[in-house]
């Protein structure tokens, strides 16, 4: 069954670094996610993508954020210069359909530690 | 803007039922159900597109009241497989999904 891979399954930084974490959506989806979530809490919805662009992002997807799909299989997400609250678990997921009418098929995540 | 889910949190024994209800203060044009285990990702349960609508998986269902902005999903006869974290997600009219704060169910033999 196809999946949605995260690589890494944990990361250590340091705060003010930068850090990538990358995705490999399911091969035919066209709409692709991100979400967080702080141990414990709700699962935050940070970007949408889709048609190479951003469709939309939350108020937390603020400038120290990036996403991009640099080659038609990956999409990463970039966190330019951490902070101690960006420690979480980071799901991406992706869909065949929009939001509205599709399941979302969600990676194992990638847990990020800022010390 | 996220719905808003109740109860936080249910304990049940086994064979009980419970309902988990979903609600909104925006139009919506669906309803996702996922439910997450400790240390796993959200796994999908169902999705309800239009209002009134009901499905059902095994002995979880749901229904969407598109005029109340509701929706409700139904556990019965639960198994100790149920336990975990139920999030309701809602789908506006963009490409967003945003989940509600979740609700917490726990079976016990």
């Amino acid at each position: 069954e196809p999946e949605v891979t995260q690589t890494p399954s944990h990361q250590v930084t340091q705060m003010g670094q930068e850090v990538i974490l990358r995705c490999v959506p399911i091969s035919n989806h066209l709409y692709f996610y991100w979400y967080r979530q702080i141990l414990g809490q709700k699962v935050e919805f940070l970007v949408s993508f889709y048609n190479n662009e951003i469709s939309e992002k939350s108020e937390i997807f603020d400038d120290q954020f990036s996403v991009e799909r640099p080659d038609g299989s990956n999409f990463t997400l970039k966190i330019r210069s951490t902070k101690l609250e960006d420690s979480a678990m980071y799901f991406c997921a992706s869909s065949g359909h929009r939001t509205g009418t599709g399941e979302l098929f969600f990676g194992e995540g990638s847990r990020l530690t800022v010390l | 803007q996220q719905p808003v889910q109740s109860p936080q949190a249910v304990i049940l024994r086994e064979g009980e039922d419970a309902v988990i209800n979903c609600s909104s203060s925006k139009a919506l044009y669906s309803v996702h159900w996922y439910r997450q285990k400790h240390g796993e990702a959200p796994v999908f349960l169902m999705i309800l597109l239009k209002g009134g609508e009901q499905k059902g998986h095994e002995k979880i269902s749901a229904s969407f009241n598109e005029k109340k902005q509701q929706s409700s999903l139904y556990l019965t006869a639960s198994q100790l497989s149920y336990s975990g974290t139920y999030f309701c997600g809602t789908g506006g009219n963009n490409n967003d999904m945003r989940f509600g704060a979740g609700t917490r169910l726990t079976v016990k033999p």
